[in-house]
Formats: structure tokens, sequence, C-alpha cells
């Protein structure tokens, strides 16, 4: 068990909706980090939050968004959704700012676009 | 910039057979490399993790890795696998002064098969 919890599992939408994903990172952890994976681009960083504020940013579409509250947990937004946006979507977590600590994983949710 | 392949997109062994996965770097820095995996359903799990305190790292359930950096290589490998061995397995990269980037670079994946 990593200590990062991530909500829902599994989320079944339409093209053209909205969905929230969220994450609670391990204890004592600032920073999170948003990825999606899917079969053809592989596993993808999207975007990371320190201790509130955004830190860096990947491959994040501008139909995206996410953010960090003052508890830690953050969420991530996902709006007019299209079929390409099925995937799944993982929560990482780490101590400190930098990118070359370990990060600890969530389960991940699943996103199905239909 | 930083990248990483990973040779093989799929490796079969035997149960009690050692285990070889492959993956070559690109990095403009000292790069802090990890191997993570993957069990099907579930999250990223750290293997192992380098960072220039010694070229031959030591990860859980029998892993190691060596950093060679003449060949700009770090392979994973186990002596002896196990059936519960069977996941994907990706070789990451991240630069040592990330500074402002918080991104690690994951290579494409392995998937290991263990017949029994």
């Amino acid at each position: 068990d990593s200590g990062v919890t991530q909500t829902p599992k599994h989320l079944i939408t339409a093209t053209g909706q909205r969905v929230t994903l969220r994450c609670s990172p391990r204890s004592g952890d600032l920073s999170v980090y948003w990825y999606q994976q899917s079969l053809d681009q592989g596993l993808q960083f999207l975007i990371q939050y320190y201790n509130g504020e955004e830190r860096a940013k990947g491959n994040i579409l501008e139909r995206f968004s996410a953010q960090q509250f003052p508890d830690l947990h953050s969420e991530l937004n996902l709006s007019s959704l299209e079929l390409g946006d099925s995937a799944l979507y993982f929560c990482a977590s780490s101590e400190g700012p930098e990118g070359n600590q370990p990060q600890h994983f969530g389960d991940g949710t699943r996103l199905s676009i239909l | 910039a930083q990248s990483v392949t990973q040779l093989d997109s799929h490796v079969s062994v035997s149960e009690g057979t050692p285990v070889l996965l492959r993956c070559n770097y690109s990095s403009s820095y000292s790069p802090s490399l990890f191997w993570y995996v993957q069990h099907p359903n579930k999250g990223l799990q750290l293997l192992l993790k380098y960072t220039s305190a010694a070229t031959l790292v030591k990860g859980i359930n029998g892993f190691e890795a060596e950093f060679k950096k003449s060949e700009t290589s770090f392979h994973l490998t186990k002596p002896s696998a196990h059936m519960s061995d069977a996941a994907e397995y990706f070789c990451v990269v991240s630069d040592r002064d990330g500074g402002s980037q918080g991104n690690l670079i994951f290579g494409k994946g392995t998937k290991l098969s263990v017949k029994p």
C-alpha cells in the first residue's frame, strides 16, 4: 500500500461532460503529480503541485486543470471530454518539490468516455 | 533533454531463470534513474533508485540494476524469476538538478511474462 488514495476507481461518462478526479497524498508528502496512461501514449506527466502551488507542467491539455488544497489533497478536472481522453489517470506524491525524488503512486482512476 | 528507451516491449522467461530488462537513457546532467513495476490494475511501485552513490543498486524483491555511464545503460536484472514477477516494468529518468521540473520521464515499458 503506497499510502496514496485516488477516487473514484472507475468513471464512465459521455463526450462533452466534465469530471473531477481526487487524490489524497501519502502522509507527509507535499508534492502531488498527475499522470495519464494510455495504450498509444504510454505514461505521460500532466502537472505537479507542491504545497498548494503549481510547480511543473507537462503535457496537460487546456481542457484539463488541477489544484491542490490546503489539506494537500488534489483534484484533476477534465472538461469537454473527448473519446481520446479515455485512459488511466494516476496520482503520485513525494516529500519535496524536486523531480528526482521517488514518487509513490495511487492505484489510478480508470476513465471511460462513451 | 532527457529521454529513456526500453529496448524490449515484451520479455518472456521461465520460472527460476534469470531476468534481464534493458534500458538506455539520455540525459544532459547527472541523471537520477529509477525502475518501477506495475502489476495489472495497480499503480506503479518503486523497485529501486540510482543517484550516484553506487553503480550497482539493489532493490526490492531481489531485483538489482547497474548504472553504466559509458554505455548510458541502466539494465534491470534478477537471478531467478518468480511467477509473481509477471508485470510491466518502467525505466525512468530525471535530471539530478531538476530545478523547477518536477516531472519524471518514463520509458514505454517492458511486459515481463513468467512461464511455469
